[in-house]
């Protein structure tokens, strides 16, 4: 089993729609959880933290899930610019230093 | 403000070849990362630094060296270049392991044929 896993893709959503991601990670000494977003393989750049209580920023929620290990991107009203790749990153909590990315979920929004 | 500089940005190596990948950041971040992205993958993660004189192992080490002499600099090795190198490289850093995110340089785009 793969330490942080994620949905497999493509995503392929009309714009307006309502997508959601899934990440499942197995260490759960782990403490700290990120969504970063990924373009044409360009340098990830950080979408949001998440947080025990969950956190929304704008049309981005996201939830953590400790019991059940893991956590979830919702967006609200796609447009075209979300277009790219979503990373689901996890760290090690008993392994300091240790950031594990998922392999990524590609999403499409189509006019 | 630089952030985190990667050089070079592009690179072709014939097999055995050895090069050093550079990596700078002017933001004091204790932590710093290698990572390398094969296509259709996730970023998997080769060494890691939580300070001048530390390094630790990541996922995929093989194959790769590492040093971090001071905060500033962490430059990756590769000593014998294989095709299964091939690969785009990212360096991060952080300013803590636990809560803080990376910041990225814009990657080294690196082929061994």
């Amino acid at each position: 089993r793969k330490e942080v896993e994620q949905d497999p893709g493509p995503f392929n959503v009309p714009e307006g729609a309502t997508v959601a991601f899934n990440c499942t990670y197995s260490n759960s000494a782990s403490q700290s959880f990120f969504w970063y977003r990924q373009d044409c393989r360009k340098e990830p750049k950080l979408l949001m933290s998440v947080y025990s209580s969950g956190n929304e920023d704008g049309r981005f929620t996201a939830q953590l899930n400790r019991a059940s290990q893991y956590i979830s991107l919702l967006i609200r009203d796609s447009k075209l610019s979300d277009s790219a790749t979503y990373l689901c990153v996890v760290n090690r909590g008993n392994q300091g230093g240790k950031l594990i990315f998922g392999q990524g979920t590609e999403l499409s929004v189509k006019p | 403000n630089a952030g985190v500089t990667q050089t070079p940005k592009f690179r072709i190596l014939k097999i055995g070849q050895s090069m050093t990948l550079q990596c700078a950041q002017d933001m004091n971040h204790n932590y710093m990362y290698w990572y390398r992205q094969d296509p259709g993958m996730g970023l998997k993660l080769i060494y890691y630094s939580v300070g001048a004189g530390i390094t630790d192992k990541g996922e995929v080490p093989n194959g790769y060296n590492v040093s971090r002499s001071t905060t500033e600099d962490f430059p990756l090795r590769l000593e014998l270049a294989a095709p299964s190198q091939t690969s785009v490289y990212f360096c991060a850093s952080s300013d803590n392991s636990y809560n803080s995110p990376l910041h990225f340089g814009n990657g080294t785009r690196l082929t061994v044929t």
